[in-house]
């Protein structure tokens, strides 16, 4: 069936890039997404890649798509305190239900 | 803004009672989600609804039943709480089941004694 992976923790230095990485089955998603949630609050959607791109870049977000190898990333450049969160990969599926990694806590060190 | 609100940020509830969790949206979306988090295990699809009066099951419907009398409004239901499902529950709105355009409420921590 399909499905997400994702590492559960990623430790980086404040000011370091992180990169969040995930690997996903259905080689038919059409869409990527990567949503973030801070302590004690629902989900919000970060940033979203469309399958025939291969790169999107907002600000300190970069997302790369591997079609290939079936791998997407997150990057965020120069890491802040306030990044802190668990970040959930999640592909759009077969029907229009969305498969959900099990989310990366990303950890700030000082 | 969308606004998706979950009537019950914290609950404890004892096995065996029966459990309503509310969730009200309101932007007139036509699908709404009731998902659970587990730690390690992402978010897990319980029940969703894509019209007034209409439900599907998702992924763990086992032990939650649904109800959306009114669009604006989508409850999961614990007819009888058990400690395996002490569990974070994410209500989500959607207006057409994309990513891009799903939103969540802030979460509603149960916990079963």
């Amino acid at each position: 069936g399909e499905d997400v992976e994702q590492s559960l923790f990623l430790s980086v230095r404040e000011g370091d890039s992180s990169v969040i990485n995930c690997t996903y089955t259905d080689s038919s998603s059409t869409y990527l997404y990567w949503y973030k949630q801070e302590p004690g609050a629902g989900l919000q959607l970060l940033t979203y890649i469309f399958s025939n791109m291969d790169m999107k870049q907002d600000q300190r977000l970069t997302v790369l798509l591997n079609k290939k190898d079936k791998h997407l990333s997150l990057r965020i450049a120069d890491t802040q305190t306030g990044d802190s969160a668990i970040y959930f990969c999640a592909e759009k599926g077969s029907n229009y239900q969305l498969i959900w990694g099990a989310g990366t806590k990303l950890i700030i060190k000082p | 803004d969308v606004k998706v609100t979950q009537s019950s940020r914290y609950l404890v509830k004892r096995t065996g009672e029966k459990v309503f969790l509310e969730c009200v949206q309101d932007m007139d979306h036509e699908n709404m989600f009731w998902y659970r988090q587990d730690p390690g295990l992402g978010l897990r699809l319980i029940y969703f609804s894509y019209d007034v009066k209409m439900k599907e099951k998702g992924d763990i419907p086992e032990g939650y039943s649904v109800s959306r009398e009114k669009k604006e409004r989508f409850s999961l239901i614990l007819e009888s709480a058990s400690t395996n499902q002490t569990s974070m529950y994410l209500c989500a709105s959607s207006f057409d089941g994309m990513g891009n355009t799903i939103y969540f409420g802030e979460g509603s921590w149960l916990t079963v004694v």
